[in-house]
């Protein structure tokens, strides 16, 4: 079990252009969840799958960020129009079902930097 | 505020000591899981509770719902404890299985 894998695990973009993060969730996990993790902020979550349906967004910001599932073997996060403040590690974590007794595990992010 | 108040904010100890990180929740919380973050940035579990203790070699969890609190005790500190502990709540409320995390706690363990 190769775990939750996140690619790239590192990308750097200009300001203004687009940079889409991919998530592979461990095989047979339903949820899927998207966190940001910055110096200032911490950890926030930003949105969650199950089952491929998105089931909450409430910490994506409103405009640029947008989230998918197609199929039940990735997610990708995307963000358009790229700002210095998008900077951050995004974290990637499946969970079984996404219910109690049951830990989501992490990816090991990856790193964005905007320039 | 913050749901999650994690603390202390950075903890130096000693080989061979121990010491409790704590956290406390201004809001009913339905599981608590701890993370330690590794130097390469990996969040690796801990502990998730729902309630009562749970113990792994050197590192005992309590969580206790009814007064919002749940504690990391570190007994025997090695070298390779060092780095960020973070301990992240799931919110009571039905449908809302996304995590709160506290701000964490910087460990270094010191020769």
């Amino acid at each position: 079990n190769a775990g939750v894998i996140q690619t790239p695990r590192h990308k750097v973009t200009g300001k203004g252009q687009e940079a889409t993060l991919w998530c592979e969730p461990i095989s047979g996990h339903s949820a899927v969840f998207w966190y940001r993790q910055t110096i200032v902020q911490g950890l926030e979550f930003l949105t969650y799958f199950r089952n491929q349906a998105p089931i909450d967004d409430s910490g994506m910001p409103k405009e640029r960020f947008s989230a998918q599932m197609p199929n039940q073997s990735h997610s990708t996060l995307k963000i358009q129009s790229t700002q210095p403040q998008d900077s951050a590690v995004y974290l990637c974590a499946s969970s079984p079902t996404g219910r109690g007794n049951q830990a989501p595990l992490f990816g090991e992010g990856t790193r964005l930097s905007v320039l | 505020g913050d749901q999650v108040e994690q603390s202390p904010s950075a903890l130096s100890l000693h080989e061979g000591t121990g010491s409790a990180l704590r956290c406390n929740f201004t809001t009913t919380m339905r599981a608590v899981q701890w993370f330690q973050q590794n130097s390469r940035g990996s969040l690796i579990n801990l502990f998730y509770l729902a309630s009562g203790t749970k113990e792994n070699g050197r590192l005992k969890s309590t969580f206790n719902s009814k007064e919002s609190y749940s504690t990391l005790h570190i007994r025997d500190a090695q070298l390779e404890d060092s780095g960020t502990y973070f301990c992240a709540a799931e919110d009571g409320t039905e449908g809302a299985d996304r995590l709160t995390f506290g701000k964490g706690t910087q460990l270094i363990i010191q020769p």
